[in-house]
């Protein structure tokens, strides 16, 4: 089915440890998107890509990285993860000029940092 | 900096009624502007875009307005149902060139 697939869709783990958060889609859109979602504060952009090996930082990049060698894959990962990143992240996707353009999400991963 | 507020956390009506939502946005003017529904356990979905040019914009039940003087978007649902319960995000377009959300309103429509 076409749509945007995010996994796992919980995840746990510990302070410290390397976690990938995936996300694809079968649109073959340009532009996908990384957010997370936190109480008390809007979706919050981490970073984006407007196509294949081009990616820039959002509004809260630090920490997380991202790689897109495929259009239709781009995996977030955090490299030493701190209880500060527990959230719910977002990705979506979006066809053409990101800001005339509506955004497709996925429905999330739940991370917990312990 | 930027700043977008949404002015009620919580919103509870009537079914039946129209419900009315409010955006303001602050240091900026955004081109355009767009509204998203949000259930719980569920990412956002695109329900409508406003360009700066538009004052109103409608489909089925829903209506946005954009008044840039003001620099304030109203989001209403007319003849609302309890399946209109939902969260709702306004995004304008930051100056970044990218969408920013407010924290959004929970809409609660009591049969």
């Amino acid at each position: 089915d076409a749509g945007i697939t995010q996994s796992p869709r919980y995840k746990i783990t510990e302070t410290g440890r390397q976690v990938t958060l995936m996300c694809h889609q079968t649109w073959s859109h340009s532009y996908m998107f990384w957010y997370r979602q936190d109480l008390g504060h809007g979706l919050r952009l981490i970073y984006y890509s407007a196509a294949a090996d081009i990616t820039d930082k959002g509004e809260v990049p630090d920490g997380y990285v991202v790689s897109r060698s495929k259009t239709e894959n781009f995996p977030l990962t955090l490299e030493s993860a701190t209880r500060s990143q527990t959230s719910v992240y977002f990705c979506a996707s979006s066809e053409g000029q990101y800001s005339n353009q509506p955004q497709h999400f996925g429905d999330g991963t739940r991370l917990s940092i312990l | 900096s930027q700043k977008i507020e949404q002015n009620s956390e919580a919103l509870n009506i009537q079914e039946g009624k129209t419900a009315t939502l409010t955006c303001n946005y602050t240091n900026y003017s955004p081109a355009y502007l767009q509204w998203y529904r949000q259930d719980p356990g569920r990412g956002p979905v695109f329900l409508l875009l406003i360009r700066e040019n538009e004052k109103e914009k409608r489909k089925e039940r829903l209506k946005v307005t954009f008044d840039t003087t003001l620099k304030q978007s109203l989001f209403h649902i007319t003849a609302s149902q309890p399946a209109d319960s939902a969260t709702y995000l306004c995004a304008p377009f930051g100056s970044q060139g990218n969408l920013i959300f407010g924290k959004g309103t929970k809409l609660s429509v009591k049969p």
